[in-house]
């Protein structure tokens, strides 16, 4: 079965300095891995995707994140967090099945970004 | 484009009612999904719909039920409501069922009291 585990409930940071959400993967096969995120009372918006190409995927908003196999990791990454960025993270692994898809989702990471 | 709508943004309901929560996709879209999100909790897959019939069901009781029409919309339906119930339902469309990039509406607030 497909999972993943956001290793991280909340993480703190300081406005210009750099951001790491971590998670790690389990998967049968070759997996589809993403980044959602979710700011208050707004729907989830996807910041980037991994679908087996290149394992530095780039995202919207300055985020990226690396495929690490010999890991199973999916670590977020940002260089310089803003004000913007505080909300709540998903890392999100497809499940394939017979007939249809399921997204699954970690606990999520709430990014909590200070002046 | 409108992107995913959901309706209603709200509903409180009592326990042992039934409720109905609706879903339009994205224009271009054919695959509907629905997830339950508790409060501090990631989305939780319930299932999805493809050519008018559930494809794939996630862990949920029989409770559960939903509906795709014609022209790809979809009704999420559940049945003897319960207090743990209450959530966020999160609607979610794509295309031809792979999923790859899931466009999510803003959700339906629903809480049982």
């Amino acid at each position: 079965a497909q999972s993943v585990t956001q290793l991280d409930s909340h993480v703190s940071v300081s406005e210009g300095t750099p951001v790491l959400l971590r998670c790690n993967y389990s998967s049968s096969y070759s997996p589809s891995l993403f980044w959602y995120v979710q700011h208050p009372n707004k729907g989830l918006q996807l910041l980037l995707k991994y679908t087996s190409a290149a394992t530095l995927v780039k995202g919207i908003n300055g985020f990226e994140a690396e495929f690490k196999k010999s890991e199973t990791s999916f670590h977020l990454t940002k260089p310089s967090a803003h004000m913007s960025d505080a909300a709540e993270y998903f890392c999100v692994v497809s499940d394939r099945g017979q007939a249809g898809t399921a997204l699954i989702f970690g606990k999520g990471t709430t990014l909590s970004v200070s002046s | 484009d409108a992107g995913v709508t959901q309706s209603p943004t709200h509903l409180i309901k009592t326990r042992g009612q039934q409720v109905t929560l609706r879903c339009s996709p994205k224009s271009g879209h054919d695959t509907v999904s629905w997830y339950q999100q508790a409060l501090g909790q990631g989305p939780q897959f319930i299932f999805q719909y493809y050519e008018e019939e559930e494809r794939q069901r996630g862990n949920f009781p029989d409770r559960f039920s939903g509906h795709q029409f014609p022209n790809y919309s979809s009704e999420l339906n559940v049945n003897a409501l319960l207090l743990g119930d209450s959530a966020l339902y999160l609607c979610a469309s794509c295309f031809n069922r792979v999923c790859t990039e899931a466009f999510f509406g803003q959700g339906t607030r629903l809480t049982v009291v």
